[in-house]
């Protein structure tokens, strides 16, 4: 069973810029989430779909940040524009059901 | 106060060793418990998740669970070095969402 896949695995932009981030859940997982893991500390919840819905984004920075999944499959997170402290591995993570969930290798941004 | 904290480490330990790590909890809403492992540059997988207060065991692994202290414990037997890593608690808030995580704690097992 192949894994979840994110891409790119790395990232370097100057602040202001921006980037997005893309991820391909486990074939049939209907839910899907996006963390922010900064260096040192536990992965941070941004966003969780199901399916296509947004169940939660009360953690994410709508001013600067956005997701979307279409058609419930693939999901991209966007940082517009990036900031310093954007500085992190993005984690996707996807899930059958509400307990275990499956994360990909994450993509390390670093903002300049 | 955090919702969930853990002893950052690093906790280095000869191989064989038994090793406990821990996590406390603020909210009692929390009913799954959960531990991942984290290799360096990889993403977390989990270990071992459990529902009520008491033990769980899987091979080498033990999780305890008590509700009442809002604490959760890992042990690890006999630990290997490949069991270095950071270990990170996990609990989702009563509607299975909102997976809030400890920060982790970095082990190494040395050979």
């Amino acid at each position: 069973e192949a894994g979840v896949a994110q891409s790119p695995r790395y990232k370097i932009i100057e602040k202001r810029q921006s980037v997005a981030f893309w991820c391909n859940p486990i074939s049939g997982h209907a839910t899907l989430y996006w963390y922010q893991q900064i260096l040192g500390q536990g992965p941070k919840l941004l966003i969780q779909f199901q399916n296509n819905g947004v169940v939660d984004d009360s953690q994410l920075p709508k001013d600067r940040f956005s997701a979307e999944r279409l058609k419930g499959v693939d999901s991209t997170l966007k940082i517009q524009p990036a900031k310093l402290e954007d500085s992190a591995v993005y984690l996707c993570a996807s899930s059958l059901g509400a307990v275990e969930q499956f994360f990909g290798p994450g993509t390390r941004l670093t903002v300049l | 106060q955090k919702e969930v904290e853990q002893d950052p480490g690093p906790l280095s330990v000869p191989e064989g060793a038994i090793v406990s790590l821990n996590c406390t909890y603020s909210n009692s809403a929390f009913q799954y418990f959960m531990w991942y492992r984290q290799y360096s540059r990889k993403g977390p997988e989990l270990l071992m998740y459990t529902y009520s207060s008491g033990n769980k065991e899987d091979g080498r692994f033990t999780a305890q669970v008590d509700k009442s202290s809002k604490y959760i414990s890992l042990f690890i037997r006999d630990s290997q070095p490949s069991d270095s890593a950071t270990y990170l608690c996990a609990m989702p808030d009563n509607y299975g969402q909102n997976f809030v995580f400890g920060p982790g704690t970095r082990l190494s097992v040395l050979p």
